[in-house]
């Protein structure tokens, strides 16, 4: 039971560069989301999804797309780099426990645009 | 606009000392206030908190959620180095469980 698992773990673009980012869970989650962490920010919500096929915008989806295939990946592409979007990011998945959920963690890419 | 303020933002103690983080929010349709530790690398989940004045346990650390005045605690008693973590708050607000709204985190330092 692997969890959650993200690749690649470091990445350097240039800038206008693209790549995809992948998520992958192994607990049959229904939830996952796309995060990232800045410098005293805490982390920030990209994109998310409630189900396989579905996505939607979160807090900061400017720059990022999504898809959602296969219920246990989750993909997050950036199409047109820039260097505002150095940071770390994270993926989570979740599942509704009597109508709460606990997110778990993947442990995290760390990309810098140059 | 879905708000979640942590404070102290930074903390330094020794060892033994007892600390007590803070937490607030002002979120639309609360469900659920969750308390991570963050190291190294990705959040490790300590606590979900759904009820008002109910303390939640583990070891050496506890928390409490108060709905009414939209806050919780974190609680570290007798602090060890491996306490030195980023802790983070998180609200879980919405209907279908889609949005966390994060705080910045309490950076805690404890000295040997």
């Amino acid at each position: 039971n692997a969890g959650v698992t993200q690749t690649p773990k470091f990445r350097v673009l240039k800038t206008g560069q693209s790549m995809t980012l992948l998520c992958a869970q192994d607990m049959n989650h229904e939830y996952m989301y796309w995060y990232r962490q800045d410098p005293g920010m805490g982390l920030r919500l990209i994109h998310y999804s409630v189900g396989e096929g579905t996505t939607a915008k979160g807090e900061v989806p400017d720059g990022y797309n999504v898809s959602r295939l296969k219920k246990q990946n989750f993909l997050l592409g950036l199409e047109s780099a820039a260097p505002s979007q150095t940071s770390v990011y994270f993926c989570a998945s979740s599942y509704d426990w009597e109508g709460h959920n606990e997110q778990f963690f993947g442990p995290g890419t760390r990309l810098t645009v140059l | 606009e879905d708000k979640v303020v942590q404070s102290p933002l930074s903390l330094v103690v020794h060892e033994g000392d007892t600390v007590t983080l803070n937490c607030s929010y002002e979120v639309t349709n609360f469900r659920s206030l969750l308390w991570y530790k963050q190291e190294k690398k990705a959040p490790t989940f300590l606590f979900m908190l759904t009820s008002s004045g109910i303390e939640k346990k583990s070891g050496r650390l506890s928390s409490i959620l108060d709905k009414k005045e939209l806050f919780s605690i974190l609680n570290i008693t007798a602090t060890q180095t491996g306490d030195s973590a980023v802790y983070l708050c998180a609200v879980e607000a919405g209907n279908y469980g889609q949005n966390f709204v994060f705080g910045p985190g309490t950076r805690l330092s404890v000295l040997p």
